[in-house]
């Protein structure tokens, strides 16, 4: 188990390039998650996938995002025509099912983007 | 948007003092966590309480929740100058929602020498 890792560990970026950010989970995880945390912030949720299927997005994943799990793996997000608001580290975290469906997620290091 | 917040925003004690952290929600939940953040990195789990559950312990840590209230805390005991670090407690809701984790704001704890 090396834990869930994450690169780059840091991009920046000028406004209205794409970014491509990977994560890579604990292998017996099934679940995945990407979040999001600005400066001072907690972190806030993007979408989560079991296995290939993406679950759930929230609305903060604008349709310049777009996020894929392609083997049940590692998963990608993409940022096409970053914009400044886009500036924030970017956390993955893996999960499996727990006793009585709680699961405990383990976070990456993130990937810090700053657009410039 | 942020499930809650976590009170106080930030906290400075002398090494050896016990530090309180309480989180306060809005919604049913299936369980609780506590997460640390050192500074600039990823989030570190620390525990896990379920809905059902109203004490749990490990190491230095003890959590509380009450349902009823809505609240929880966090209270590390014989603080540590290693202990510094931002505090949050996130919730997972009840029926389902794929336990994804709602953050509160944080808590920035600084344990001095």
């Amino acid at each position: 188990d090396t834990g869930v890792s994450q690169n780059p560990r840091h991009k920046i970026t000028k406004r209205g390039q794409n970014v491509t950010f990977r994560c890579d989970p604990i292998s017996e995880h099934n679940r995945l998650y990407w979040y999001r945390q600005t400066l001072g912030q907690g972190p806030e949720f993007l979408t989560y996938f079991q296995n290939e299927a993406q679950l759930e997005k929230s609305r903060l994943l604008s349709d310049r995002f777009s996020a894929e799990r392609p083997k049940g793996s590692f998963s990608t997000l993409e940022i096409q025509r970053t914009e400044q608001g886009d500036s924030a580290m970017y956390l993955c975290a893996s999960s499996q099912p727990g006793t009585g469906g709680s699961y405990e997620q383990y976070f990456g290091p993130g990937t810090r983007l700053t657009v410039t | 948007s942020q499930q809650g917040e976590e009170d106080p925003q930030a906290l400075s004690i002398q090494e050896g003092e016990n530090a309180t952290m309480n989180c306060s929600y809005k919604t049913s939940i299936n369980n609780l966590q506590w997460y640390r953040q050192n500074s600039g990195r990823g989030l570190v789990h620390l525990i896990l309480i379920r809905s059902n559950e109203r004490e749990k312990h490990s190491g230095r840590l003890r959590v509380t929740l009450d349902t009823s209230k809505k609240s929880s805390s966090l209270l590390i005991t014989a603080s540590r100058a290693a202990d510094t670090a931002s505090y949050f407690c996130a919730t997972a809701l009840s029926g389902g929602g794929g336990n994804k984790l709602t953050f509160g704001t944080g808590t920035q704890l600084k344990v001095e020498l």
